[in-house]
C-alpha cells in the first residue's frame, strides 16, 4: 500500500530537539521529494520545507533556519525532520507529505502534496 | 514571500447546493512554463489534509467530479456543484510558484447549516 508512515508521539521539554520519522512504502522513494508540513492547535496549515530525496537538496521557511534539518536515507525510504531548541509554540502536528513531480528551480521546488502521512503530535511543555 | 488569502473563512452549506470559494495570492502564481502553481486541500474533521485540486484546475486521483477549480494569475476559485454531508472540513489553498517558502491560505471552514 502506497503510505508515508510517521513515528509517533513525541513530548519535549524546551530547549531539547526532536526528531521525526517518515517512511515511505510501496512508491520509488527518489522519484518524489518530501516536504515537511506542521499545524498548531486550531491554528492552519503551516509549511516548513522540503528536501530532495535525489540528491539532498533542501529549502527551509526562513522561520525555522538554523534551527531545522531534513534528510533523507535512500537505503530505507525515509525521511527525518529534525527541529531544536524547541519552545511552546512549536506544540503542533508535523505531517510529512510526498511531493509530486514537480519542478525545481532558482525559486525552489514547484508542485503539489499528494501523499500524507498521519502526522506526527510533537508537544512542548516543561 | 507569497501571501494567500481565502474568503469567506467560514461557510455554512446546504446539501444539495452549489458552494464557491475564493483564494487571491500577493504575486502572480503563472510560472513561466506556463503552469499556475496554485492548489487546494481538504482537511476532514481528525484527519490529515488530502489534495483535491492541483495546477489551479487538475483534479486529483479519486476526486469527485464535483469539485473544480479555476483561475489563473491571482484569482483562484475551488467550486462544489452538489454538496455533500461529506464534504465538511477546512479548504486550503497552497500557491508553490514560488517554492522557497511555499505557502497556505488561512483556510475556509464548511460546515453543514
Amino acid at each position: 500500500q502506497v503510505q508515508l508512515v510517521q513515528s509517533g508521539a513525541e513530548v519535549k521539554k524546551p530547549g531539547a530537539s526532536v526528531k521525526v520519522s517518515c517512511k515511505a512504502s510501496d512508491y520509488t522513494f527518489t522519484s518524489y521529494g518530501v516536504t515537511w508540513v506542521r499545524q498548531a492547535p486550531g491554528q492552519g496549515l503551516e509549511w516548513m520545507g522540503w528536501s530532495s530525496t535525489y540528491n539532498g537538496n533542501t529549502d527551509y521557511a526562513q522561520k525555522f533556519q538554523g534551527r531545522v534539518t531534513m534528510t533523507t536515507d535512500t537505503p530505507t525510504s525515509t525521511a527525518y525532520m529534525e527541529l531544536r531548541s524547541l519552545r511552546s509554540d512549536d506544540t503542533a502536528v508535523y505531517w510529512c507529505v510526498r511531493s509530486a513531480g514537480g519542478d525545481y528551480d532558482s525559486s525552489g521546488y514547484h508542485g503539489d502534496l499528494d501523499l500524507w502521512g498521519r502526522g506526527t503530535l510533537v508537544t512542548v511543555s516543561s | 514571500d507569497i501571501v494567500m488569502t481565502q474568503s469567506p473563512l467560514s461557510l455554512p452549506v446546504t446539501p444539495g447546493e452549489p458552494a464557491s470559494i475564493s483564494c487571491r495570492s500577493s504575486q502572480s502564481l503563472l510560472h513561466s512554463n506556463g503552469y499556475n502553481y496554485l492548489d487546494w486541500y481538504l482537511q476532514k474533521p481528525g484527519q490529515s489534509p488530502q489534495l483535491l485540486i492541483y495546477l489551479g484546475s487538475n483534479r486529483a486521483s479519486g476526486v469527485p467530479d464535483r469539485f473544480s477549480g479555476s483561475g489563473s494569475g491571482t484569482d483562484f476559485t475551488l467550486k462544489i456543484s452538489r454538496v455533500e454531508a461529506e464534504d465538511v472540513g477546512v479548504y486550503y489553498c497552497m500557491q508553490s510558484q514560488q517554492g522557497r517558502p511555499a505557502s497556505f491560505g488561512p483556510g475556509t471552514k464548511v460546515d453543514i447549516k
